[in-house]
């Protein structure tokens, strides 16, 4: 099955940085999306991003699927932002609606 | 907005007890999925329905069944609890087989003693 590589694994940062996190996937895919799941354990969509640029408020996402790999960049940071960030790919193989795999998550600490 | 239940955050059981997890969405989504999360395996599929009383095989689902009766409810069905069956379940709709954002619900921790 296809395979979705996430860096790094963890990240700790001080309030007000920047940061990138990266995803990697093995095969051509029909949905990407980006969650943050909070600390009581629900996953939150962040960007729903199969190909492109998008972007809401502090958080923006570019998925370049000819190169198989997305990245989410998160600006000026806060403590708020802490937890864990999963990228979730459908492939296209599977013709769609098929379940996400999901990658092993950065966890992001943000350190007032 | 999309809004997806499931019936309990926290669930307690013992083995071998019959467990039902439940869950609603309210978008009249076509695709509906139950997943379980554990430490350092991260989020993997365990079954997922794309209608009415069809259900599909993930990548897991020794020990589950679901059911899906109606197109806004799907139930986790563990036959028979055993401890290793203790994890967090996360159910997960979308739309079609074009447009496959999916939105997840609360999660249950499920415990079984």
């Amino acid at each position: 099955g296809i395979q979705v590589e996430q860096s790094p694994p963890d990240l700790i940062l001080q309030e007000g940085a920047n940061s990138t996190l990266r995803c990697n996937f093995s095969d051509s895919v029909n949905n990407l999306q980006w969650f943050h799941q909070n600390p009581w354990g629900q996953l939150i969509n962040l960007f729903y991003i199969p190909s492109g640029t998008k972007q809401n408020g502090r958080l923006s996402a570019t998925t370049v699927a000819t190169e198989r790999y997305s990245l989410l960049y998160i600006s000026s940071s806060q403590t708020t932002d802490s937890g864990v960030y999963f990228c979730a790919v459908e492939p296209r193989s599977g013709g769609g609606a098929d379940g996400l795999t999901f990658g092993k998550g950065t966890h992001l600490i943000i350190q007032p | 907005d999309v809004k997806v239940t499931q019936s309990s955050r926290y669930l307690v059981k013992r083995t071998g007890e019959k467990v039902f997890l439940e869950c609603v969405q309210d978008m009249d989504h076509e695709n509906m999925f139950w997943y379980r999360q554990d430490p350092g395996l991260g989020l993997r599929l365990i079954y997922f329905s794309y209608d009415v009383k069809m259900k599909e095989k993930g990548d897991i689902p020794e020990g589950y069944s679901v059911s899906r009766e109606k197109k806004e409810r799907f139930s986790l069905i563990l036959e028979s609890a055993s401890t290793n069956q203790t994890s967090m379940y996360l159910c997960a709709s979308s739309f079609g087989r074009e447009l496959t954002e999916a939105f997840f619900g609360q999660g249950t921790r499920l415990t079984v003693v």
